[in-house]
């Protein structure tokens, strides 16, 4: 199995802000996935982040918006840019372990509020 | 493209009862279905893996079943327990990525 940490856990922003928001992996880890929830609605994938290569974004999202980053194997960042009230989600990170390459693991996600 | 539909949307019952949450899927060509159990505010905890070559997976009193051919998979709760009380989501894997459905709200009235 894989232990996740993000961070933070919440947070209340201003509109125009940006937040960064950390995931780090217990292991070494090929694939990273960032997710949003937004309120009442189901996890959509935002993008893949593979170490060594630029993230694949899912459509709909834009690097300008959500830029990542993945400096090695057990560490990614999702940025939320320029918020607004519509960003207020959680999200949340997740992993594919390279033994399994199938059973997902998730982080306990971030609470985004944006006032 | 994936779709992932969970049926019901929302179900109350007393506690004791038994009951299915049903997940069906248009894309069989998956690695594997995973049910997740997802508390208000918080994130997911994994309750059931079943890879694709696989018909069921128990756990407790959970018991998962899929039917890939047919797009369908089931979670089994028995003797429910107030503290069942989450929300249900059920995501099938296919390359890289997993898609998921938007869940079923259980309450689980003492």
């Amino acid at each position: 199995s894989a232990v996740i940490s993000q961070k933070p856990s919440r947070d209340i922003c201003q509109r125009g802000t940006s937040l960064t928001i950390q995931c780090q992996v217990d292991s070494q880890v090929t694939m990273m996935f960032w997710y949003r929830q937004q309120p009442g609605q189901s996890l959509t994938l935002i993008a893949t982040a593979n170490q060594g290569s630029e993230a694949t974004y899912e459509s709909g999202f834009v690097i300008d918006k959500f830029p990542i980053s993945r400096p090695n194997l057990t560490f990614s960042t999702l940025t939320v840019s320029n918020m607004s009230p519509e960003d207020s989600s959680i999200y949340l990170c997740s992993v594919v372990l390279p033994e399994s390459n199938t059973e997902a693991f998730f982080g306990q996600g971030t609470r985004l509020t944006v006032v | 493209k994936q779709e992932v539909t969970q049926i019901p949307a929302a179900l109350s019952v007393p506690e004791g009862e038994n009951l299915v949450l049903n997940c069906s899927f248009t894309d069989s060509a998956i690695y594997n279905l995973q049910w997740f159990r997802q508390d208000p505010g918080k994130g997911l905890t994994s309750l059931l893996l079943i890879q694709s070559s696989q018909r069921e997976q128990t756990s407790g009193r959970l018991n998962a079943s899929l039917d890939k051919s047919s797009g369908r998979s089931t979670l089994y709760i028995a003797a429910s327990q107030p503290g069942d009380s989450a929300t249900y989501l059920c995501a099938v894997k296919g390359a890289g990525k997993s898609t998921f459905g938007d869940g079923t709200t259980l309450t689980v009235k003492p």
